[in-house]
């Protein structure tokens, strides 16, 4: 079945280390995006990627890196810049053509996301 | 102004009842307005697009105004399994297509 698989879904760090969170999708979509959630709030955008070799800061990318070397890939790293990086991170894609599902041209799908502590 | 805006609720309604929500957004070029559900700690899912003139799934209406810059959705008849949140999506205009989320809107349904 197509999909993102995000990884881990929980991951526990140090103050003062680096992690990065996995996030590959198998429906090859051209756009790939990392969001950030807290609790009662919505989504905000860290990084998009709208093709390989190519991305750009969103909203939030202070203390974030990400790379695009395959198109299947988009990994998340958060840094210890990032001064509080507990949170649930949420990777998507996004197909410009109409879905086999007829769900519609740029419909974003996510991973199940990864939920980061900070110990 | 946040971009796109919501009122968190939540909204409290009994089995089979109506309840609409409302959110706002402050562009008035933006373009692809969403509505995506989100169950407690899991991942958004697309609930429905919401196009120009009104659209219609089953139990759920969409409806987008822009002349006051701001899209609905309905829920008829309303289901315990409906109790979730409900997050508003407005693209941002310009080339790249960027995805805005609004807070979200809690909805709890009880018997």
């Amino acid at each position: 079945d197509g999909g993102i698989t995000q990884s881990p879904k929980y991951l526990f760090r140090k103050e003062g280390q680096n992690v990065t969170l996995s996030c590959e999708q198998n429906l090859n979509h051209d756009a790939m995006y990392w969001y950030r959630q807290d609790p009662g709030q919505g989504l905000r955008l860290i990084y998009y990627s709208q093709i390989v070799n190519d991305f750009q800061k969103g909203d939030i990318a202070e203390g974030y890196s990400v790379s695009r070397e395959k198109k299947e890939s988009f990994p998340l790293t958060v840094t210890s810049a990032q001064k509080n990086p507990t949170a649930f991170y949420l990777c998507a894609s996004r197909s410009d053509r109409e879905g086999v599902m007829n769900s519609g041209a740029n419909v974003l799908t996510f991973g199940a996301g990864s939920r980061l502590t900070v110990l | 102004r946040k971009e796109v805006e919501q009122d968190p609720g939540p909204f409290n309604v009994p089995e089979g009842a109506t309840v609409a929500f409302n959110c706002t957004y402050s562009n008035s070029a933006s373009q692809s307005f969403f509505w995506y559900r989100q169950d407690c700690r899991k991942e958004p899912k697309l609930l429905m697009s919401v196009y120009s003139s009104g659209n219609e799934d089953g139990r759920f209406t969409a409806q987008l105004n822009r002349a006051s810059q701001y899209i609905s959705l309905l829920i008829r008849d309303s289901k315990l399994s409906d109790s979730a949140t409900y997050l508003c999506v407005v693209k941002r205009s310009g080339g790249s297509y960027i995805p805005t989320f609004g807070r979200g809107t809690s909805l709890i349904v009880h018997p």
